[in-house]
């Protein structure tokens, strides 16, 4: 079967860095997506890897290892706003997006 | 234009009405799709177009029926739904279906809410 694991609440404090992991077990691999979204609201695009290694963007970066099925979304300087929850979701052989239950973010002062 | 566009932002309907949920996007993509998502769970992928034909239906009950009626825009037509079936919904769409890696563009979602 297909399945994504993450953590399912993380608590961080406003100005630390977070880092999110995700595993994935999936039937073949096309890439890793990172969505955020906040409730209520449509998860919004933040990172693709589908080659080992970081990719950079800002305040947030995200790694890959695909021999160990293995992803996080790190977060730097946190901020208030960045209270949400974070989805990983993998595309698997077909094309399709098999998605994590999602981490929920909580950030405090 | 870099967005998705989704109509209305809320909707409450009855279980014997009748209403279309719209979407729109003109960044060009050829692959538009619709999912339903429950309050803390991820989207469920419910049906995708490819070049306006339909490609994927997630065994989704035939109370929600799906049109594309141009590359443009896409509608989901609702008719006897459940409460159960009340959710967010959202579409999205990217550059093309097959491509490998393209990343979905969500819009705002449909808050939907069956009494």
């Amino acid at each position: 079967g297909q399945n994504i694991d993450q953590p399912t609440e993380m608590t961080a404090t406003e100005g630390a860095i977070v880092q999110i992991n995700c595993t994935y077990q999936t039937s073949g691999f096309n890439g890793l997506f990172w969505y955020q979204q906040h409730a209520g609201e449509a998860p919004t695009f933040l990172s693709y890897n589908v080659l080992d290694g970081l990719e950079e963007k800002g305040r947030f970066s995200s790694f890959l290892s695909r021999s160990k099925g293995y992803s996080y979304l790190l977060l730097k300087e946190l901020q208030m706003k960045d209270s949400a929850s974070y989805l990983c979701a993998v595309m698997d052989s077909n094309y399709q997006l098999i998605w994590g239950a999602g981490t929920k973010l909580i950030i405090k002062p | 234009d870099t967005e998705v566009t989704q109509t209305p932002k809320h909707l409450v309907m009855g279980m014997t009405n009748k209403k279309s949920l719209k979407c729109e996007q003109h960044m060009g993509h050829r692959a538009m799709y619709w999912y339903k998502q429950k309050a803390k769970k991820p989207p469920e992928l419910m049906f995708v177009y490819s070049y306006e034909k339909l490609s994927i239906n997630e065994s989704v009950p035939s109370r929600f029926s799906p049109e594309c009626p141009n590359s443009s825009l896409l509608n989901l037509h609702l008719h006897a739904l459940q409460p159960e079936d009340s959710a967010l919904y959202l579409c999205a769409s990217s550059p093309t279906p097959l491509g490998g890696g393209e990343t979905q563009y969500f819009g705002p979602g449909t808050r939907l809410l069956v009494l």
